[in-house]
């Protein structure tokens, strides 16, 4: 069974840039997470997705980033404008529904604003 | 924050059993422990979690103290495929729970 995927595992971009992540999950997962994790700390949750409905964005610094996932399966992470600050390493993660036990990690997208 | 606190890092020979500990002194009853790795460069990856009794599966076995106020994750053979980062959570296995990722152990596997 094909795990979380994310894409681009790595970019490089200058400041005010846009920049985009995409994740598609586990087949059949309900739950989707976006963390961030800076180095050398553990991941930081942004935002859950249950299905198309993001349940818990409290984190995600909405002046600038945003998140969607039309039709429930795969999201879009976005950042506009970047900032020197937001270089890290995005994980995307999924599980079968909120209660589960075990959340599934991608690779993650390692993002370096210059 | 957090709600467990590791030793930042260890050494384990390979071979050897590795025994990364964890305290978790205000975990509440309804709270599960669990423990995650990360490898360099993935993301992290589950392995184990209980709630009251000791655990075991095909990557380790978890031993809670009977308060509860503790644990140690048992690598039973080290491999140097095992150097990562682990991390030990408490999160309730209901409701709206995250999960809250502290700074972990790195775990260092010496040949």
């Amino acid at each position: 069974e094909a795990g979380v995927v994310q894409s681009p595992r790595y970019k490089i971009i200058e400041k005010k840039q846009p920049v985009a992540f995409w994740c598609n999950p586990i087949s059949g997962h309900n739950t989707l997470y976006w963390y961030r994790q800076n180095l050398g700390q553990g991941p930081e949750l942004l935002i859950r997705y249950e299905n198309e409905e993001a349940v818990d964005d409290s984190q995600l610094p909405k002046d600038r980033f945003s998140a969607e996932r039309l039709k429930g399966v795969d999201s879009t992470l976005k950042i506009q404008p970047a900032e020197l600050g937001d270089s890290a390493v995005y994980l995307c993660a999924s599980s079968l529904d909120r209660r589960t036990d075990t959340q599934y990690f991608g690779p993650g997208t390692r993002l370096t604003v210059l | 924050d957090a709600k467990t606190t590791q030793p930042p890092s260890m050494d384990c020979a390979e071979g050897r059993a590795a025994n990364l500990p964890c305290n978790h002194s205000t975990i509440s009853g309804n709270e599960y422990v669990y423990w995650y790795r990360q490898i360099h460069s993935q993301g992290p990856q589950y392995i184990i979690h209980g709630l009251k009794n000791n655990e075991t599966n095909e990557m380790a076995s978890l031993i809670i103290t009977e308060d509860r106020k503790s644990s140690t994750l048992i690598l039973p053979h080290a491999t140097l495929r095992d150097t990562a980062v682990y991390y030990c959570i408490v999160r309730a296995s209901w409701g709206d729970d995250k999960i809250i990722f502290g700074k972990g152990t790195r775990l260092h596997i010496l040949p």
